[in-house]
């Protein structure tokens, strides 16, 4: 069974960019949620999405945004982006959202 | 807002000590879970605790959750180098959102 798949792995770009995150969850689930790694920041969460409905969201800015899909894949957006952006950006999926969390290896997005 | 902290932020033991983990939620928890993310990797769950005082055990790990259901505990026997990470503690509302710990980063010195 295929894990979690996130794309791109790694990404540079410069401040006021935006930028789009992909995800595929296993198959199956149809919880994704996105979360941003920092050091000493631990894991912030930002939105959870269920049967392409945002369910759930952290206390994030505008923005970021997501959607999912039909078949359950999501994307996430930054808008605007600033310094303070740079991190690991998980995603993670689980059957219907309360079960365990299924982490993708993230992507990594570094600000210029 | 709902807060969920997790002490000590960092660990150094030696290979063969225990370390513990400890986690406090600010509201009353649905249910908690426990994941590892080694160094360069991704969190992997361990455990997830549903009942009010509720002890797991997986080989050297216990795992404690609360009679009030805010706090939780990951104690580790013997720590070896495989033991390596950074724990992180998540807990659930009752509304289905999972706040994360800040995580404690496990140093084992050989």
């Amino acid at each position: 069974k295929a894990g979690v798949t996130q794309t791109p792995r790694y990404l540079i770009k410069t401040r006021g960019q935006q930028v789009t995150l992909s995800c595929s969850p296993i198959s199956g689930h149809r919880s994704v949620s996105w979360y941003q790694q920092t050091p000493g920041q631990g894991l912030q969460f930002l939105f959870e999405y269920f049967s392409e409905t945002q369910r759930n969201k952290g206390n994030f800015p505008g923005r970021f945004s997501g959607r999912q899909f039909s078949n359950s894949r999501s994307e996430m957006n930054v808008s605007t982006l600033e310094l303070g952006d740079s991190a690991l950006y998980l995603c993670a999926s689980s059957l219907t959202g309360v079960q365990p969390q299924h982490f993708g290896d993230g992507t990594r997005l570094s600000i210029l | 807002g709902q807060q969920v902290m997790q002490i000590p932020q960092y660990q150094h033991v030696q290979e063969g000590e225990d370390f513990t983990t400890y986690c406090n939620s600010s509201t009353t928890l649905s249910n908690i879970q426990w994941y590892k993310q080694r160094p360069g990797g991704h969190p992997v769950f361990l455990i997830q605790l549903v009942k009010s005082g509720e002890v797991k055990k997986q080989k050297r790990l216990t795992f404690q959750f609360g009679e009030a259901k805010k706090n939780s505990s990951l104690h580790i026997t013997a720590t070896q180098t495989t033991d390596v990470g950074t724990y992180f503690c998540a807990g659930i509302s009752t509304g289905n959102q999972f706040y994360f710990g800040t995580g404690t980063s496990l140093t084992v010195i050989p």
